[in-house]
């Protein structure tokens, strides 16, 4: 069975600092992988995926992830951080006989200081 | 941009109570899902659906619920008789013709069970 960790539930990072946000992922082969954010009162909105080829996808909203194939890892990253992107952030992974059916991770809660 | 679009955004119901939950997918979408999260929890699979049949349900989707496309434009869920565990946000989602994963969500519906 698949499943998603992502060790953070909160971080606080800074306006303009950089910002990195973990996922590990439990699944037997390559599988389909997806950022989502979720702004308070809001529904999911995609930020990137990796289904194959680079391993460094780049996303909307200046985001980008990199999939580690040996760290079972699929790491979400921007460089520099705007107070918008307070929100709350999800790993999923799908697998690709059914990639809709995903599993989603707790989420990491993202708060920016001024 | 298309989106996917959910009625109501919220509903108070009495336990024992018939729901019934609206989606209207993107319109050229072939697959169509329902998640739930349960406050302060992940967000979970319950079904999806395609070609006008469920192609996978969740261990959560018991003979309680049911879904329907009972148009060319409409996805409903149907909880039959509510509990107060149901009490969730629910999202429905939509995936183009590929089946990548690349799931799009609707604002959601919140379900509260009295």
């Amino acid at each position: 069975a698949q499943s998603v960790t992502q060790p953070d539930i909160h971080i606080t990072v800074s306006e303009g600092a950089s910002l990195e946000l973990r996922c590990n992922y439990s699944y037997g082969a390559t599988p389909y992988l997806f950022w989502y954010v979720q702004s308070p009162g809001q529904g999911l909105q995609l930020l990137l995926k990796y289904f194959s080829g680079d391993t460094l996808v780049q996303g909307i909203k200046g985001f980008e992830a990199e999939f580690k194939r040996s760290q079972s890892s699929f790491n979400l990253r921007k460089p520099s951080v705007h107070w918008s992107d307070a929100a709350e952030y999800f790993c999923a992974v799908g697998a690709p006989t059914n990639a809709g059916k995903s599993t989603f991770g707790d989420g990491t809660t993202l708060t920016v200081k001024p | 941009e298309p989106e996917v679009t959910q009625t109501p955004s919220h509903q108070v119901t009495q336990m024992g109570q018939e729901v019934i939950l609206r989606c209207v997918p993107i319109s050229n979408h072939l697959y169509f899902y329902w998640y739930r999260q349960i406050l302060g929890q992940k967000v979970e699979f319950l079904v999806s659906f395609y070609n006008n049949e469920i192609s996978e349900k969740s261990e959560i989707f018991d003979d309680q619920f049911s879904v329907e496309r009972p148009d060319g434009s409409n996805f409903t869920l149907k909880i039959r008789s509510t509990k107060l565990e149901d009490s969730a946000m629910y999202f429905c989602a939509s995936s183009d013709e590929s089946g990548t994963g690349e799931l799009f969500f609707g604002e959601g519906s919140r379900l509260t069970v009295l």
